[in-house]
């Protein structure tokens, strides 16, 4: 049973929209991540957040931006969508503990026409 | 810093046989060792973790995975595999140092065959 929400699942999308994922955790953790995976491919870390007014950019360089007004929620934006951020998208969320594992949310499947 | 190896990028193996999914880490502290399963077009679930005491870890679906320090591995095994068992299977590493962040390896493919 999930308990971090990402909606929506799939999106398709036109060159030069802009487009929010949103993500919901009800868990409350303080510690949340966005990864990027290409199909078939490994996971990249491009924001995460240590809580409230916190974010950080991750390991990989990413266009988009993020925003942790409340501890539950951490959408990601992107301005201006691009065919390069075809990509699955994949929220997580941890405890505070360093051996907390990651919950991941279903992930959201962009394809940007 | 830390990272992680995946040996192999694809593993094919027929129904009912075993299996094995290498994965070795590069740390000089305490670590903690996750791994993940990804089926298609869904997030990842929690198999199993290594956070201490005894190195061999049971998992869900019959997985279970053995910390080896002194060979900086976690090897995740099953010994009869399904159908079912078709998936991406991510090894993690989480330290102390690292401000909490797990790294990820590239990942392992699964496909089971009848």
């Amino acid at each position: 049973e999930a308990d971090i929400y990402q909606t929506p699942r799939y999106l398709v999308i036109g060159t030069g929209k802009k487009i929010t994922l949103e993500c919901s955790q009800t868990m409350g953790h303080d510690k949340m991540y966005w990864y990027q995976q290409d199909p078939g491919m490994e996971l990249h870390l491009i924001h995460y957040s240590y809580g409230v007014n916190s974010t950080e950019k991750g390991d990989l360089s990413s266009e988009s931006t993020v925003s942790r007004i409340r501890t539950e929620h951490f959408p990601l934006t992107l301005e201006s969508a691009r065919p390069s951020h075809t990509s699955q998208y994949l929220c997580a969320s941890r405890g505070d503990r360093y051996n907390s594992p990651l919950h991941f949310g279903n992930g959201t499947r962009l394809t940007v026409t | 810093a830390q990272s992680v190896t995946q040996l192999d990028s694809q593993v094919p193996v027929f129904e009912e046989a075993p299996v094995e999914l290498r994965c070795n880490y590069s740390s000089s502290v305490s670590v903690y060792l996750f791994w993940y399963v990804q089926y298609p077009n869904q997030g990842l679930q929690l198999l199993l973790k290594y956070l201490s005491g005894s190195t061999l870890v049971k998992g869900i679906n019959g997985f279970e995975a053995e910390f080896n320090k002194s060979q900086t591995s976690f090897h995740l095994r099953k010994p009869s595999v399904h159908i079912s068992d078709t998936a991406e299977y991510f090894c993690a590493v989480s330290e102390e140092a690292a401000g909490n962040k797990l790294t990820f390896g590239g990942g392992t493919r699964v496909l089971v065959k009848p």
